[in-house]
Parts: structure tokens; sequence; C-alpha cells
């Protein structure tokens, strides 16, 4: 079967300082790869999105990136973090090109301070 | 463009009420209707799915129904429970893409 790991589960950095969130899936190959923020009481924005190795799609430009250095390996980074950068991120992967669900990893709890 | 319109909560409920949560969307042909749910602190499960008019996706007492004359997928349970207190998400995508729309997502409150 298929899970799905973040790490870490929870993050406390000062602004201004570099991130590195990482998401990895198993017992699947080649999946699309996706990572959300989600604001305190509110919905899922999409940050990036990536349907192969070294494949990044962007959608709200900021200070975050996005790597997929392997298959089953996403990466969401920042050199330098704001306050603005808060949030609950998490990673998602769906089968390609089938247009099915999304399976949700257990997220990672941001505080910028 | 396509999006997904849910009722804003809180929804507050006695055990053993009767739920609905309303979801409307807008998108050309025919895309595919989920319904997640959110646990505090934790990711999003899927609940159920429907992937063409007129389908009914269930799981664990919730329903909803793919009706594309109204373009709605409303989410019912018929007895809700304390542990159905959550965070319910409606979404869609289309087969063969990569990106999926959410909805804004809708919180449900149940007391005992």
């Amino acid at each position: 079967s298929q899970t799905i790991h973040q790490w870490p589960a929870t993050l406390v950095q000062p602004v201004g300082s570099p991130l590195s969130l990482e998401c990895t899936v198993e017992g699947t190959s080649n999946p699309n790869l996706y990572w959300y923020r989600q604001a305190a009481g509110r919905g899922l924005q999409l940050l990036f999105y990536s349907v192969g190795i070294g494949q990044i799609s962007s959608e709200v430009p900021q200070n975050l990136s996005a790597s997929r250095p392997q298959d089953r390996q996403f990466i969401l980074s920042s050199k330098k973090l704001l306050l603005s950068d808060s949030g609950f991120y998490l990673c998602a992967w769906s089968v390609q090109r089938e247009g099915g669900e999304q399976y949700f990893g257990p997220g990672t709890r941001l505080t910028v301070t | 463009g396509n999006s997904v319109t849910q009722m804003e909560g809180p929804v507050t409920l006695s055990e053993e009420a009767f739920l609905t949560i309303n979801c409307t969307y807008t998108a050309t042909g025919y895309p595919s209707l989920f319904w997640y749910v959110q646990y505090p602190g934790e990711g999003l499960q899927l609940l159920l799915k429907a992937t063409k008019a007129d389908d009914k996706g269930s799981n664990k007492g919730f329903e909803a129904t793919y009706r594309k004359e109204t373009t709605s997928f409303h989410l019912e349970k018929g007895s809700v429970q304390v542990s159905d207190s959550a965070v319910y998400f409606c979404a869609l995508s289309y087969p063969g893409t990569y990106k999926y729309i959410f909805g804004t997502g809708t919180r449900l409150k149940v007391l005992a």
C-alpha cells in the first residue's frame, strides 16, 4: 500500500532563516506531487506541483521554492523566511494522468517568529 | 474559470442530528468530485468521490450525489456523532490533468 511521509511535524523558525521541508511517497512510482499551504482556519493554497523529476510548476510567486530530486521525493525550501510563511504545509500525491483522488501527508506546522 | 463554493461554517449540530453541507461547482465538461475530511492537526483524508453524473459516493454513513443539472455535490449524513467534528472540503479535478480545485472548507462541530 502507498504511504506518504512528511517531516518535520512541527517547526519554529526565526524570520530570515532558511527552510527545508521534505516529503516522500512509498508504494507508487511516477506520482504527481503537490505542496499546499493552509493558513490558520483557512482553505488550501496550492504552492507547487510536479509531474516528474526536476519538473516543478509554481502557482503563487513568493519566496518559496520546490525541488524534486528523486521520483518520490519532494522538497519545499526557502532562503529567508517571512512571518507570512507561517502555516500548515501539506504534501500530497496523485496517480499520473488519472485526475483521481489526492492522498495527503500528515502535514508540517511551521511557525515563523 | 473552474471553482468550488461551499457553505460558510461553522455548522454546529447536536449528536444524532441530520447533516447537510452544501457544495456547488462551476466547471466545463465532466469533472470528478470529492469530499475530504480534516481532523484537527492532521492532513486531509478522502471521504468519498463520484466520477460521473448521478453517481453517489458513500463512506462511513456520509453520502453525496453528483448532480450535473444543479452542479452540486452536497454532503449528507443521517445521524452525526461527536467524532464527526472536523473540517470538510469539497473538491474537483479533471481526468488527465494535474490540478485540483478545493472549496474553502466547512467546519462541523457536533455537541454531545
